[in-house]
């Protein structure tokens, strides 16, 4: 049972250049997520999903967009990269039958993103 | 606002002996309250959560923490530390009957366990 897997692990870009990070779960949860962590700032809330075809923002969603075609995959966008975006960033999925209930989360192992 | 503080960046415990790592918070009405751990490289892995009921609660690894409502605190505890305890744990809250994307993280704090 994988869990939750991320796309690509490390990658780096140059400032303006635009790429992609793809999250897949194989729990066949209903929500998803996707968080940054920055150093001395815990984790923060880009976008998330409630369902297949559903997305909302965040606590800081500027400079990202998400899409959530199939119920196991989503996608968290950079069009533009900016150096503030320079980040790890986690994706997480729960159970509305009993993690979105009370607030358990799966992550995935994280994608370090560098922007120059 | 609400918010989650964790207050020490790191504690530093020797093995054997006990450690805590405190957590308080700050949310309108009940919280569903939960702590997370994070080994280097990897993504946060759930340890333990109170929802109700009794106020000590435990989770995997030996670990526990203790509900109190007066102080607004919810400290994870371990009788004795061992080395491969050494991570970084996060505290997280939820505000009771909001949707699971109001969870609110703390900034973590370090754990180091010498031998």
């Amino acid at each position: 049972n994988a869990g939750v897997t991320q796309t690509p692990k490390f990658r780096v870009l140059k400032t303006g250049q635009s790429m992609t990070l793809l999250c897949a779960q194989d729990m066949n949860h209903e929500y998803m997520y996707w968080y940054r962590q920055d150093p001395g700032m815990g984790l923060r809330l880009i976008h998330y999903s409630v369902g297949e075809g559903t997305t909302a923002k965040g606590e800081v969603p500027d400079g990202y967009n998400v899409s959530r075609l199939k119920k196991q995959n989503f996608l968290l966008g950079l069009e533009s990269a900016a150096p503030s975006q320079t980040s790890v960033y986690f994706c997480a999925s729960s159970d509305p039958g009993q993690g979105a209930r009370t607030g358990e989360l799966f992550f995935g192992e994280g994608s370090r993103l560098t922007v120059l | 606002a609400q918010s989650v503080a964790q207050p020490e960046d790191q504690v530093n415990v020797a093995e054997g002996n006990p450690l805590t790592v405190k957590c308080t918070y700050s949310v309108s009405g009940n919280p569903y309250l939960f702590w997370y751990v994070q080994y280097p490289n990897r993504g946060l892995q759930f340890l333990l959560k109170y929802i109700t009921g009794d106020n000590l609660v435990k989770g995997s690894y030996g670990f526990e923490a203790e509900f109190n409502k007066s102080q607004t605190s919810f400290h994870l505890k371990k009788p004795s530390a061992l080395v491969s305890d050494s991570a970084l744990y996060f505290c997280a809250v939820r505000p009771a009957y909001s949707s699971a994307s109001k969870i609110i993280f703390g900034s973590g704090t370090r754990l180091s366990i010498r031998p």
